[in-house]
């Protein structure tokens, strides 16, 4: 059974870096072919790709958020990282996670965790 | 980029009746292996998004067969036939082809 779930800190202040956390269970990050995803959603509004991070630590970003986006992995402890730096109020958003693989799509979906950005 | 673009649902549908959302591409989703890199999700209210169709017609593990995907490698159209109250909701098209992944901007499915 493919579960994640998505930590973080709720909110934050304009220009600090929101550092996010899925933990995994049901599949390893060491095993071909596997991969996280992070994929954000403001509220009332569609989803945004932002950046996979897949077995052999290959990664791939959202050119949109230039070079504010650092995703990672800790593959003995199940987890992915997503961190953005620089945040401001558009960067307010629900954050979710999800398994991808080499087959192309996002099979399995995190709860989500809100983020605000507020001074 | 690939930009992902989605038809609106004349809301709301009758519960029984059959719903088709299009989803257009600004390039062709087919691969070099014959598979078009096309998914489909939906999303419910207050929940996260769910895999309903991928590779364009393949449904996904548990998806009702009332659920189906088909297209070619620029237009594609997921068809709902005889709608329940549980299909409400938003419904998005994705492209896995290439990167930057992008999304549909989502289609609003309500029941009558």
């Amino acid at each position: 059974q493919v579960t994640l779930k998505e930590s973080g800190p709720g909110i934050l202040q304009p220009s600090q870096t929101l550092s996010l956390t899925c933990t995994f269970s049901g599949f390893s990050l060491s095993t071909y072919g596997m991969g996280v995803g992070w994929i954000r959603q403001p509220s009332g509004k569609g989803l945004e790709w932002l950046a996979n991070i897949w077995w052999d630590d290959d990664k791939y970003y959202n050119p949109s958020l230039k070079n504010r986006l650092t995703i990672s992995k800790d593959t003995s402890n199940n987890q992915a990282f997503l961190k953005i730096t620089n945040v401001d109020t558009a960067d307010t958003a629900t954050y979710y996670c999800a398994r991808i693989t080499t087959h192309g799509r996002f099979a399995y979906w995190g709860q989500g965790t809100l983020v605000t950005v507020s001074s | 980029d690939i930009v992902m673009t989605q038809g609106a649902l004349p809301n709301p549908v009758p519960s029984g009746e059959s719903a088709s959302i299009t989803c257009q591409s600004s390039k062709s989703l087919l691969h070099s292996n014959g598979k078009t890199y096309l998914n489909w999700y939906l999303q419910r209210p207050g929940q996260s998004p769910q895999l309903l169709i991928y590779w364009m017609s393949t449904r996904a593990s548990g998806v009702s067969d009332r659920f189906s995907g088909s297209g070619s490698g620029t237009d594609f159209t997921l068809k709902i036939s005889s709608v329940e109250a549980e299909d409400v909701g938003v419904y998005y098209c994705q492209q896995f082809l290439e990167y930057p992944l992008t999304f549909g901007s989502g289609t609003k499915l309500e029941i009558k």
